[in-house]
């Protein structure tokens, strides 16, 4: 089955500074990964996905993710933190592959605090 | 990306009614989605809706409790029954196109927020 660990549940950065959200997974076969971010009030935005290629994906809003397949991470970075960034960030994991339905299956978040 | 509207955004419920919440897609989806987020809480998948069949509920949801509707390709209900406060959450519709660019990603709606009494 497939798991989905974020390790913190809050992350404070300054603005101006980079920033990871650190996300590591658990499935079986080849990954398919997700980032989403939640504002206040607002539903999930979709931000960036690795399927398959290069293992630096770019994103929405100057988000990248690096996937790391011998560490089974996916972590969010972002060279230059913004107040605005501040939001909730969720990972999430699929097992890859056409046959069937894999379910998408979420981390429990992580929350961004960006000081000015 | 797809454009999701839900009806309605939030509402405030009395226990033991039921409120239906409505999910708008802007093209054909042939997956939709509910899922379930309690405060403080990541997304919980409630069930997979195709047109044309019955729901696939995931383990510990009913189709007694929560009743859904796929009528065609782009519109989806879902329906919270006999409502108690542990019930108050935000309820989100998400869509997964078929077609080769970006058929695996889930776009999620803004959400329906609901608060029983």
């Amino acid at each position: 089955a497939q798991s989905v660990a974020q390790p913190e549940d809050q992350v404070n950065v300054a603005e101006g500074n980079p920033l990871t959200v650190k996300c590591t997974y658990s499935v079986s076969g080849n990954p398919y990964l997700f980032w989403y971010v939640q504002y206040p009030n607002r539903g999930l935005q979709f931000l960036l996905k690795y399927i398959t290629g290069d293992n630096l994906v770019k994103g929405s809003y100057g988000f990248e993710a690096e996937f790391n397949k011998s560490q089974t991470s996916f972590h969010l970075k972002k060279p230059s933190a913004l107040v605005g960034d501040s939001a909730l960030y969720f990972c999430a994991v699929r097992a890859g592959g056409n046959t069937g339905f894999q379910k998408l299956v979420f981390g429990t978040g992580t929350r961004l605090l960006v000081s000015p | 990306s797809a454009v999701i509207s839900q009806k309605p955004s939030r509402d405030i419920c009395q226990r033991g009614t039921s409120l239906t919440i409505q999910c708008q897609v802007d093209s054909q989806v042939t997956m939709m989605f509910w899922y379930r987020q309690q405060p403080g809480q990541s997304l919980t998948l409630i069930a997979t809706a195709n047109q044309g069949s019955e729901a696939t509920y995931e383990s510990g949801f009913v189709i007694d409790k929560f009743p859904i509707s796929r009528p065609n390709l782009t519109f989806s209900t879902l329906t919270v029954s006999n409502m108690s406060p542990e019930d108050s959450s935000i309820y989100l519709c998400s869509v997964q196109y078929h077609r080769d660019r970006g058929r695996e990603t889930q776009y999620f709606g803004p959400g329906t927020r609901l608060l029983v009494l």
